[in-house]
C-alpha cells in the first residue's frame, strides 16, 4: 500500500499570500489528486494532477488560483494563491496505484490551512 | 450525476454496542461503493468497497456493509464497537460505467464511542 506524506501539516497565512503544499508518495502511482475538506462538508475534488502536463480541474476550480505541478510519479504540489479567509480548509492529497478509480485510493494526512 | 447522502452527521454509541452508519446514493447507472474512515489528524483509509458480486462486503476492523440496490443503500455495520472506532466515516460512490468514475463523497458521519 502507498504511504502519502504532506508538508506542511498546518499553516496560518495572511490574506493575499500564497502557500505551496507538497505531497510525497513512497511508491510510484498512476494517478494523484487534490481535495479540499471543509468542516461538516464532503470532500471536494479540486483537480487531477497529471504527470508532465497541465492538471485537470473540476468545475469551480481554476489553474490561476490552484496551480498544480506533478514532475514525476511520486510527487505533486498544490499552490493556493492570493488567499482569502474562504480558502481556510484542509487540503488532502490522494493517489491511486492502479489505472481505475475503483482501485484503492490512498490519502495523505492533510494540510490544515487557516487564512487570516 | 451521482450523489451520496449520509443521513446522520453524528452517531453516539456505547462501547461493545452494535452500530449502523447509513448511506444512500443516487445514480442512473451501475455504481461502485466505498466506505472510508478518518481518524483524528489522519488521512482517509479505505474500510471496504463493493464492486460486484456478493452484496455483503466485509472490511477491516470488523466492519461490514450491505449493498441494497432496490433501496439504493450501502449501510455500514459493526456488531460490537470499541473506543478506538471513534472517527469520521465517509461513504463514496462512483460510476461503474458511463459518467464520471471519480468518486463522490458524502458529508461524513462522526462515530463517537463512549465507555
Amino acid at each position: 500500500s502507498a504511504v502519502i506524506s504532506q508538508k506542511p501539516s498546518r499553516d496560518i497565512c495572511q490574506r493575499g499570500t500564497s502557500l505551496t503544499i507538497q505531497c510525497q508518495v513512497d511508491s510510484q502511482v498512476t494517478m494523484m489528486f487534490w481535495y479540499r475538506q471543509q468542516p461538516g462538508q464532503s470532500l471536494t475534488l479540486i483537480a487531477t494532477a497529471n504527470q508532465g502536463s497541465e492538471a485537470t480541474y473540476e468545475s469551480g476550480f481554476v489553474i490561476d488560483k490552484f496551480p498544480i505541478s506533478r514532475p514525476n510519479l511520486t510527487f505533486s504540489t498544490l499552490t493556493v494563491s492570493n488567499m482569502s479567509p474562504e480558502d481556510s480548509s484542509i487540503y488532502l492529497c490522494s493517489a491511486v496505484e492502479g489505472t481505475s478509480y475503483f482501485d484503492t485510493q490512498y490519502f495523505g494526512p492533510g494540510t490544515r490551512l487557516t487564512v487570516l | 450525476a451521482q450523489s451520496v447522502t449520509q443521513l446522520d452527521s453524528q452517531v453516539p454509541v456505547f462501547e461493545e454496542a452494535p452500530v449502523e452508519l447509513r448511506c444512500n446514493y443516487s445514480s442512473s447507472v451501475s455504481v461502485y461503493l466505498f466506505w472510508y474512515v478518518q481518524y483524528p489528524n489522519q488521512g482517509l483509509q479505505l474500510l471496504l468497497k463493493y464492486l460486484s458480486g456478493s452484496t455483503l462486503v466485509k472490511g477491516i476492523n470488523g466492519f461490514e456493509a450491505e449493498f441494497n440496490k432496490s433501496q439504493t443503500s450501502f449501510h455500514l455495520r459493526k456488531p460490537s464497537v470499541h473506543i478506538s472506532d471513534t472517527a469520521e466515516y465517509f461513504c463514496a460512490v462512483s460510476h461503474a460505467s458511463g459518467g464520471s468514475y471519480i468518486p463522490t463523497f458524502g458529508r461524513g458521519t462522526s462515530l463517537i464511542v463512549h465507555p
